[in-house]
This record gives structure tokens, C-alpha cells and sequence, in this order.
């Protein structure tokens, strides 16, 4: 049980252009979903937490009209790169659960701006 | 100061070692402690969660967490070349995670 998934698992995508990474939660209900970045060998960095039906909480320094959250339901949210540019190229890992104590991660999506 | 920091390794042990993971944090506020297993390109796993000082183990691992030293651990018994892969520390504080960078074990068969 708990299995996340997301999609695509892979992308790569011209300068400029919009990129919509979606996740869901394939046999459990995610009140609360977290989009993290990672670029390589670093750290998780916690972009966003969104619950169902609310505006996402962004960290600071995550510009929230550039990575838009929409969190429709309890199974569903997404993450809409906008006008990406080469320095967006990262790995990006959602999960989902009842609270960042208990939640479980999808496989990622790793983006290429080109 | 970062607040979570982990050697990144690669640490190289034959398989059927011990092996033995560290971390340091800075806040003492944090409230529990997590270790997560990440395979290449892939999403993290949770393995150990722990809320307080002490020992928890879960069959070939075990968490050690100081909380007066601000110093966590992990320990694998009897590795597998399967164990190999990223391991990352994550203390937590209320609905919030800090990720540490990970270390990368590789276990020789």
C-alpha cells in the first residue's frame, strides 16, 4: 500500500514553455501533498505543502507564480513549471500522506530544459 | 552552520559488514527523526522513524538517535548488495521535514 505515482517520469522541454508534472496517490487519500527539488547530490528541498482544496504554502525563495501547485483532490495534485529555463532542469519528488511525519514518496520527475 | 549534515561518502563495505551511518543536526528543537532510502532517480523510502533518544531497531537496522549531541545514526546489520544506495537523514520539527544531502553506500559483493 501507500504507492505514489507520478507523471511523466521524465521530460525535457524548450526555454520558455510550461511543463504540468502531476502526482497521485494510488490507494490512499493524501490530505496533505509536498513537492520537493533535488538537484544533484544535494538535499530534498521542500518547494511546497498543499491540502486538498487550499492554496499551497510555499517556502521562501520558491517563486509561487512561476511553480503553481493545484492540489484538486484527495488523489491528485500537480506542479506547473511556467516559462521554464535552464536553471529549473532538476528532479522533482512529490508525496503525499497525513502530515511530512508520514508521508510517501513518488518515483520523481526529472526535467530538462534545453 | 547547515542544519543537517551527513558525510556523502561513497563509503564502500564488503557485503555481510556492519555498517554505520552518521549524522549531526543544529536545531534542538527538532521533535523526530527519519532515515530514508533512495535508489538512484528515484524517490525516497522511509526506513526508521523514531521520536525519541535511543535505540529502535527493525530487523537488520537500527536507529541511534542523541539528542543531547544532536547525533543520529543508522546501522545495518549483515549488508546486501542491495543496500546500496543513498541514505538520508531527515529530522523533522511540526509538519516540516530538513533533508540532509545523503550518503552514498556501496556494499561489494
Amino acid at each position: 500500500g501507500a504507492v505514489v505515482s507520478q507523471h511523466p517520469s521524465w521530460v525535457i522541454c524548450k526555454s520558455g514553455t510550461s511543463v504540468k508534472i502531476e502526482c497521485r496517490s494510488l490507494d490512499f487519500q493524501a490530505t496533505t501533498m509536498f513537492w520537493y527539488r533535488q538537484f544533484p547530490k544535494q538535499s530534498l528541498m521542500l518547494m511546497a505543502t498543499s491540502n486538498e482544496g487550499s492554496k499551497a504554502t510555499y517556502e521562501q525563495g520558491v517563486e509561487k507564480d512561476k511553480f503553481l501547485i493545484n492540489h484538486a483532490s484527495l488523489t491528485l495534485s500537480t506542479l506547473t513549471v511556467t516559462s521554464a529555463h535552464p536553471e529549473d532542469s532538476s528532479f522533482y519528488i512529490c508525496s503525499g500522506g497525513s502530515g511530512a511525519y508520514e508521508q510517501y514518496f513518488g518515483p520523481g520527475t526529472r526535467l530538462t530544459v534545453t | 552552520q547547515k542544519e543537517v549534515e551527513q558525510d556523502p561518502g561513497p563509503l564502500s563495505v564488503p557485503e555481510g559488514a556492519i555498517v554505520s551511518l552518521n549524522c549531526t543536526y543544529s536545531n534542538s528543537a527538532f521533535q523526530y527523526f527519519m532515515w530514508y532510502r533512495q535508489y538512484s532517480r528515484k524517490g525516497p523510502e522511509l526506513l526508521m522513524y523514531t521520536y525519541s533518544s535511543g535505540n529502535k531497531e527493525d530487523g537488520r537496522f537500527t536507529a541511534q538517535v542523541d539528542k543531547s549531541s544532536k547525533y543520529i545514526s543508522l546501522f545495518i546489520r549483515d549488508s546486501q548488495p542491495s543496500d546500496s544506495a543513498t541514505y538520508l537523514c531527515a529530522p523533522g520539527l511540526d509538519d516540516k521535514i530538513i533533508f540532509g544531502k545523503g550518503t552514498r553506500l556501496h556494499i561489494l559483493p
